[in-house]
């Protein structure tokens, strides 16, 4: 079982507020991704970082996104302004280097509901 | 750039049946391929993946996937499936040139009927 733990599981939100969602990603994986899960099943990237460095990102969503990984703390992302089309499952996933990227160990994601 | 294709939607089948989900992929280069399930309401847990060697590979809980580069696909398989193993199921795909993002199909959602 995954040991990458996401907080909290569920988020509700009304549109224009602040989201933040937080990962620990499994002991020792200094690798993390993070995607968007839509209900139609549909992943979409968002960042990832090896330690606290961000290695890709896509143009988050005018700005709106932001994510870290500080040394000795929880990963986390935050959407700045909340909007109907962000609610989705947020996933944290973690690889022990960058070579196995291909084995990503998920947590069990937070569910954002932006009403 | 990478697509992939899970065209059965829904799969539904009886405990102790054979089953096989589809995976088809689009993509120029060398690649990564792997399956994740999805039970209801949780994460994705790792399967099992190919890049090289034996097309076929053995994940964990009895499922195989055989990958076969004439028919750009990596479908996976299980001999005799539980009610348990009822989830989604996603083939994802990645690549070196990608940066190794995971670029994930709409899945398939496994029913079985005990």
């Amino acid at each position: 079982n995954s040991k990458v733990i996401q907080t909290p599981r569920y988020l509700v939100k009304g549109q224009g507020q602040k989201a933040k969602m937080r990962c620990i990603p499994e002991k020792g994986h200094p690798v993390v991704f993070w995607y968007q899960q839509n209900k139609n099943n549909e992943f979409k990237f968002l960042i990832n970082f090896q330690n606290q460095e961000v290695l890709q990102q896509i143009d988050m969503t005018e700005k709106r996104f932001s994510a870290e990984c500080p040394s000795n703390s929880p990963c986390s992302l935050e959407i700045q302004s909340s909007e109907a089309g962000d609610s989705a499952l947020y996933l944290c996933a973690s690889s022990p280097d960058w070579g196995s990227q291909n084995t990503l160990y998920f947590g069990a994601g937070t569910r954002l509901s932006v009403l | 750039t990478q697509t992939v294709s899970q065209s059965d939607a829904h799969v539904t089948v009886f405990e102790g049946d054979s089953v096989e989900l589809r995976c088809n992929y689009s993509y120029g280069g060398s690649i990564y391929l792997s399956w994740y399930i999805q039970h209801h309401g949780r994460g994705l847990q790792f399967l099992l993946k190919y890049y090289s060697g034996n097309p076929v590979v053995q994940g964990v809980n009895g499922f195989e996937a055989e990958f076969s580069k004439s028919d750009s696909s990596f479908h996976l398989r299980k001999a005799s499936v539980h009610w348990s193993d009822s989830a989604v199921y996603f083939c994802a795909v990645s690549a070196i040139d990608m940066g190794y993002k995971l670029t994930f199909g709409t899945g398939t959602s496994l029913l079985v009927d005990p």
